[in-house]
């Protein structure tokens, strides 16, 4: 089945540091590639998406580039603040009138200033 | 406002009894989804609802049961706890057809004894 690896669990980084938060994925079709973000006490967040290959999400700061061809929707942040520190996933999905998720693990990122 | 409300956020319970988590949104959303999140696992679908009386089985549905009368309300029941059962519960809601932004509510920490 479907299926989303992303390798580090755990990332410790500094103020101003550059952030790469690696996703692969595994699927027989064309998924939607999501990024959400979970802050401590609270639900995942809805980061940003993209469909197609190539094509780049971005929000906060943050981006990733679907690449078909190496099944990755890297997560990256030129410079990252404290107040960054949450646990990120990476999921795809696919929908039929109803989105269906697939998430990874999750990475948590700690930034200490 | 674009909200999902959780009920109990805490819940103790001894294994063998009955667990009832409530799910409620304010979004006119049709589909709602129960997950359950546990550390280096992330989060995994439990059961998927399309619409009042429209579920589906996600990936692990073993020893759940869901109920969704009404748009805005979705439950998720455990008959007969189970020590392993204890995780945190995340309800979310979606409107179809959309980019695939779920909605979380901020979780439900259920503990069997």
């Amino acid at each position: 089945g479907d299926s989303v690896t992303q390798t580090e669990g755990q990332v410790a980084l500094s103020e101003e540091d550059f952030l790469t938060i690696h996703c692969n994925y595994s699927a027989s079709g064309y998924p939607a590639l999501f990024w959400y973000v979970q802050y401590p006490g609270e639900g995942p967040q809805f980061l940003f998406r993209a469909s197609r290959d190539k094509e780049k999400g971005s929000s906060r700061g943050f981006e990733a580039t679907y690449d078909k061809g190496t099944t990755s929707f890297h997560l990256r942040k030129a410079s990252v603040q404290e107040s960054d520190s949450a646990v990120y996933y990476c999921a795809l999905g696919a929908s039929s009138g109803s989105w269906q998720l697939i998430f990874g693990s999750g990475t948590q990122l700690t930034v200490m200033p | 406002d674009m909200k999902v409300t959780q009920m109990p956020r805490y819940l103790i319970k001894r294994m063998g009894e009955n667990v009832l988590l409530e799910c409620g949104q304010d979004m006119s959303h049709e589909t709602m989804y129960w997950y359950r999140q546990d550390p280096g696992l992330g989060l995994q679908l439990i059961y998927i609802s399309y619409d009042v009386d429209s579920n589906s089985e996600g990936d692990i549905p073993k020893g759940y049961r869901v109920s969704r009368k009404k748009r805005e309300h979705f439950s998720l029941i455990l008959d007969s706890a189970k020590t392993n059962q204890t995780s945190v519960y995340f309800c979310a809601s979606s409107l179809s057809g959309n980019t695939g932004q779920l909605y979380f509510g901020e979780g439900s920490k259920l503990t069997v004894l």
